[in-house]
């Protein structure tokens, strides 16, 4: 039973353009979302979070946006860069920053292409 | 600031051994977090402690897996005995408290033969 779902496995996009990651989930506890980037041999950096109580979120190039109806949050990462090719988890908690735990979804491998 | 720190990096174990591995979160942070990354997938919560105490085990395998984070600082995580499923990248991860943003060690890469 995967509560929160990532369905691209990977995303291939070109360099200077938009990067959009989705992701759903299906338990209507969760009240905050965050979104983890994972490189390699490392473990996962904290991107970008909101709060069920928001539907935007921007952090410079990173922006998440929260749809509560339809159950789905997406990243939006304007403009691309080489340097943001890696693995994004998209993560969801019943408690602010996370107070029960995260629950992960499967990720999806961005690829910037130059 | 110094990171989580998490050690072995990588163990190579035979099926039936038993293996422990570490974690000392940073300075400061009352939570701590063990999750297992099986490949292909996301991480999983296997325990999650308060200072010392245990808030949440409900998905750590209790007949092989244990932990302990004695002194409320660091963590040990153990297997005994090892199966092959149990293959997977061990993560720690610590936060101020429990309403704060999780931040992740580089997590230890179990194989089991």
């Amino acid at each position: 039973d995967q509560q929160v779902k990532q369905n691209s496995p990977s995303l291939s996009v070109q360099e200077g353009r938009i990067s959009i990651l989705n992701c759903d989930y299906t338990n209507s506890m969760f009240d905050y979302f965050l979104w983890y980037k994972k490189y390699p041999a490392e473990g996962p950096t904290f991107l970008i979070s909101i709060s069920s109580i928001k539907d935007k979120n921007e952090d410079g190039r990173f922006t998440v946006f929260l749809n509560k109806s339809a159950k789905h949050l997406s990243l939006h990462i304007v403009p691309s860069q080489p340097g943001d090719s890696a693995v994004y988890f998209c993560a969801a908690s019943r408690g602010a920053g996370g107070a029960d735990g995260l629950t992960f979804g499967k990720g999806t491998h961005l690829i910037i292409q130059p | 600031e110094a990171g989580v720190a998490q050690s072995p990096r990588y163990k190579i174990i035979e099926k039936r051994q038993s293996v422990a591995f570490w974690c000392n979160p940073i300075s400061g942070h009352a939570t701590l977090y063990w999750y297992q990354q099986i490949l292909g997938q996301g991480p999983k919560l296997l325990i999650q402690f308060q200072n010392n105490g245990v808030v949440d085990d409900s998905q750590l395998p209790k007949d092989r897996f244990s932990a302990e984070r004695l002194k409320g600082v660091d963590s040990t995580l153990k297997i005994q005995p090892a199966k092959l499923e149990d293959s997977a990248v061990y993560l720690c991860a610590s936060s101020l408290g429990l309403v704060d943003t999780q931040y992740f060690g580089p997590g230890t890469r179990l194989t089991v033969l």
